[in-house]
This record gives C-alpha cells, structure tokens and sequence, in this order.
C-alpha cells in the first residue's frame, strides 16, 4: 500500500514568494494532519482535519499560513508570502477513523517537504 | 492539558550498550502512550505503544511500560546496534481521539 505522499520533497524559494505544499493521505483514513519541524522548536502541530473539516488550527503561526482539504485524499499547505523564518521541514500525517472500542489510532506519516526561504 | 517532557539533549553510545530514554508526562483521564522513532530524511513511525496502566510495549528489541503512579513511559533497549540510530520522540493522546502531544525528541548516536 502507498503510503502518505508528499510533494514536493525539497522547496527552495525566495522570501515573498507563494509556497504551496500538497499531502496525499492514505485511502481510507478520515483525519489529517499538518506538523512543522524545526531544531528550535521541535515538532509543532499546526492543523489537523476530521472528515475534511479543519478541527484545530490553533497552531497556524499566522494569518501567512492557510491549509485546506478539499476532498479525502488531498490536504494543502500554503505559505504567502514565505518568510526565512518558516524554512523548516513541514510533514503531512494521516489516521483511520477511531473505531468503537478502539481507544487511539496511529498516525502515519509521509516524508516531508523541506522548505528553504532564502 | 496534556503535555510529554523527555530528557535533555542528544544520547550517544557504544554498540551493544544498553539505551534508556526518559519520557514523563501530564495527561487528564487515561492517555494513550507511544514512542515513535525518525530515521534520518524521514517521517516518524510508530515504535511501539500501550493504552493503559502497566502494559508493555514492544518492538524491534525496544520496551517501554506504562506506569501511571509515576507518570512515564521510559523507552529501554538492551543491546544498541548502529542501525538504532535515529530520533526518538514520546507522545500520548487522550482517550478516544488521535490528536498527538509529543515530547521534544532525543537524537540516539550509536558508535561502532
């Protein structure tokens, strides 16, 4: 089974520029995440989805940063305008629906968009 | 709210050495208790995991066990091997959801 996708793999723009990232979760699982990593801050969940509704998005650092979900299978990440301090790498993660007396689900994830503004 | 503390900083050891990592946590009601690993250029994958009071989770060699009175999930492997080096994170979720709160990581450095 194909795994979460994620493209691109490496982004390398210019600060001001529009960047967007895509997620292709796994078929079949209903809730979505968007996580940023950096070595200052460590992972940080910006958004996450149920059934394609934005759930969380508490941590969206800011009005630059809007994600969407327009159907199961596809989630976007966009940064306008990209900013050096939001070089980091941004991981998309997918988990099945929580079935009855299933008490978690795991979460899996995809490889990563490492993003570079200059 | 929920919240996972790990130990400072990188760990670094010998092949055949025996790696503990601390993981505590806060948590209301009854948390779910992970510990997933990232093995460089990639995403995080689960390692092991347990769902309640004194369960032990297992895999690959790893342990970790769940204990509630002193609130930590320390991840444990008796015998490194090079190929062990990786990140580790700690994490939990809330009963009946799959939002994940994770701990700080801690780069695991094994030298041949």
């Amino acid at each position: 089974d194909a795994g979460v996708i994620q493209s691109p793999r490496h982004e390398v723009t210019e600060m001001g520029q529009e960047v967007t990232l895509r997620c292709k979760p796994i078929s079949g699982h209903n809730s979505l995440f968007w996580y940023r990593q950096t070595m200052m801050r460590g992972l940080e969940l910006l958004i996450y989805f149920n059934n394609n509704v934005p759930i969380d998005d508490s941590g969206m650092p800011e009005d630059r940063f809007s994600a969407k979900m327009p159907n199961a299978s596809f989630s976007t990440l966009k940064i306008q305008p990209s900013e050096p301090r939001d070089s980091a790498v941004y991981f998309c993660a997918s988990s099945p629906r929580l079935a009855g007396g299933n008490p978690y689900n795991e979460q899996f994830f995809g490889p990563g968009t490492r993003l570079t503004v200059l | 709210g929920n919240s996972v503390t790990q130990m400072e900083g990188p760990v670094t050891l010998s092949e055949e050495a025996f790696l503990t990592i601390n993981c505590t946590y806060t948590a209301t009601g009854y948390p779910s208790l992970f510990w997933y690993v990232q093995y460089p250029g990639e995403g995080l994958q689960l390692l092991l995991k347990a769902t309640k009071a004194d369960d032990k989770g297992s895999n690959k060699g790893f342990e970790a066990t769940y204990r509630k009175e002193t609130t930590s999930f320390h991840l444990e492997k008796g015998s490194v091997q090079v190929s062990d080096s990786a990140v580790y994170f700690c994490a939990l979720t809330g009963y009946g959801n799959n939002r994940l709160a994770f701990g700080k990581g801690n780069q695991v450095v094994v030298i041949p």
